[in-house]
């Protein structure tokens, strides 16, 4: 099984709410990954979890703060969002073994909008 | 400044011709290329990948040809299908988690 499921799909919201994005794998993967994709651009990477611990934060707003309760489950929190944050937001997990030919596995993504 | 170039921006084939999407690299620190593709809705998905020191590899229609002293790779299509039509992205992983820096992407168009 090399599932990456995200929820949800879809996600609108207000500028002065608070939602959370969720991300599961049971792959037994130890790093994982959130990315924002604009429309008709590559993914950029936020944040990267490795054994349950943020090992890098890509200057990202606080309005965004991630959370890895453990090592299946990876959330992303969102509040005080602007209309710019308005993209799909990707999960993506992979092993962490450090080898060269390590896959990232990625989610189906929660396409969110802000209002 | 950015890690990897990808073009064209967007390609349209008939059915059955050959697509190519080409690709080029600065950091030689780069190790392994990644090619992912990503349908409408859906998150990318691992195509096929290649180390820099092949210079070939072939998976069913898909190959990319590598060529490690000019920076430069390709993923070539064959025999193009109507289901292949996504947009496709070279990637390539770096630093200690082996985050992906990625292509700006190719939408890809294969007419019926």
């Amino acid at each position: 099984d090399t599932e990456v499921t995200q929820t949800p799909k879809h996600l609108v919201m207000g500028m002065t709410n608070k939602k959370s994005l969720k991300c599961e794998q049971h792959m037994g993967h130890r790093a994982m990954y959130w990315y924002k994709q604009k429309a008709k651009k590559p993914p950029e990477l936020m944040f990267v979890y490795s054994y349950e611990k943020l090992s890098i934060n890509e200057s990202v707003p606080s309005r965004f703060s991630p959370e890895c309760p453990n090592s299946s489950l990876l959330n992303l929190h969102l509040h005080a969002l602007q209309p710019e944050d308005s993209a799909l937001y990707l999960c993506a997990s992979s092993q962490a073994s450090g080898g060269v030919q390590e896959t990232q596995y990625f989610g189906p993504g929660t396409r969110l909008l802000v209002l | 400044q950015q890690q990897v170039k990808q073009s064209p921006q967007s390609l349209i084939v008939q059915k059955g011709g050959i697509s190519i999407i080409n690709c080029a690299y600065e950091n030689t620190a780069f190790d392994y290329f990644p090619w992912y593709q990503q349908f409408p809705g859906k998150g990318p998905a691992l195509l096929i990948a290649i180390r820099p020191d092949v210079s070939e590899k072939k998976e069913g229609r898909f190959t990319i040809s590598f060529n490690k002293s000019a920076k430069q790779f390709s993923l070539h299509i064959m025999d193009s299908q109507p289901g292949d039509s996504a947009t496709y992205f070279c990637a390539a992983p770096e630093g200690s988690a082996r985050q992906l820096t990625f292509g700006s992407g190719t939408q890809l168009t294969v007419l019926p």
